[in-house]
């Protein structure tokens, strides 16, 4: 079965650009996290979406991230007016999302973003 | 606030020996701990996990230890092999929240030497 899938792989964008980033979570898994990892930092959690439950944004950086599940399968991180420091590798994990256990997270290989 | 601490960047070890990679925590609410490992270009794995009911999770060559009074877990890889060698997060949870989500360490790259 196909794991997670992120797209873009890699994207180079100029200051002030708009972006988009896409994540296909693993069939059935109805939980979708975004992560990102900046160098040298650990993984900071960005936004949680659990079935038709309202979104878990408290990780969101600023105003200029946001992030959309339509149809509660594929997500879209979109970040706008992109800055320099946004430059990072951008995961995406998916799991059951059943709140009874402990749950694995399955991730995406990431879209590495570079703002120049 | 960086809940969850791995306070060394790297670690090297020759080929056969252990490998001891540390991680605290200060939130006493987290309860359930992880470990994932990452190669270049690829998302994180998971590799293992523990519960705080426990202290010691086993899982062929990779063991976990849990000290709660502490607040500090630790990874064991015996023997350590060179496709050991990757970055490995720490995680941890609040099985209460509902929600999965985890909060990460900032990784240890483990290099082992053959």
């Amino acid at each position: 079965g196909a794991g997670v899938s992120q797209s873009p792989s890699n994207k180079v964008t100029e200051k002030g650009k708009d972006v988009e980033l896409r994540c296909d979570p693993i069939s059935g898994h109805t939980a979708l996290y975004w992560y990102r990892q900046s160098l040298g930092q650990g993984l900071e959690f960005l936004i949680y979406f659990q079935g038709n439950s309202a979104p878990d944004k408290s990780g969101l950086p600023s105003d200029r991230f946001s992030a959309e599940r339509t149809g509660g399968s594929v997500s879209t991180l979109t970040i706008q007016r992109t800055q320099q420091e946004d430059s990072a590798v951008y995961l995406c994990a998916s799991s059951l999302g059943d709140p009874r256990v402990n749950e694995k997270l399955f991730f995406g290989s990431g879209t590495q973003l570079s703002v120049l | 606030d960086q809940q969850v601490k791995q306070n060394s960047p790297s670690l090297s070890v020759q080929e056969g020996r252990i490998s001891i990679l540390n991680c605290d925590y200060t939130n006493s609410m987290f309860d359930y701990f992880l470990w994932y490992k990452k190669y270049p270009a690829e998302g994180p794995t998971f590799l293992i996990s523990i519960s705080s009911i426990k202290d010691k999770n086993e899982d062929g060559r990779f063991t976990v230890f849990l000290n709660k009074s502490a607040k500090h877990l630790s990874l064991h890889i015996v023997p350590s092999q060179p496709g050991d060698s990757a970055v490995y997060f720490c995680a941890a949870t609040k099985s209460s929240s509902n929600t999965g989500k985890l909060i990460f360490g900032q990784g240890t790259t483990l290099q082992v030497k053959p």
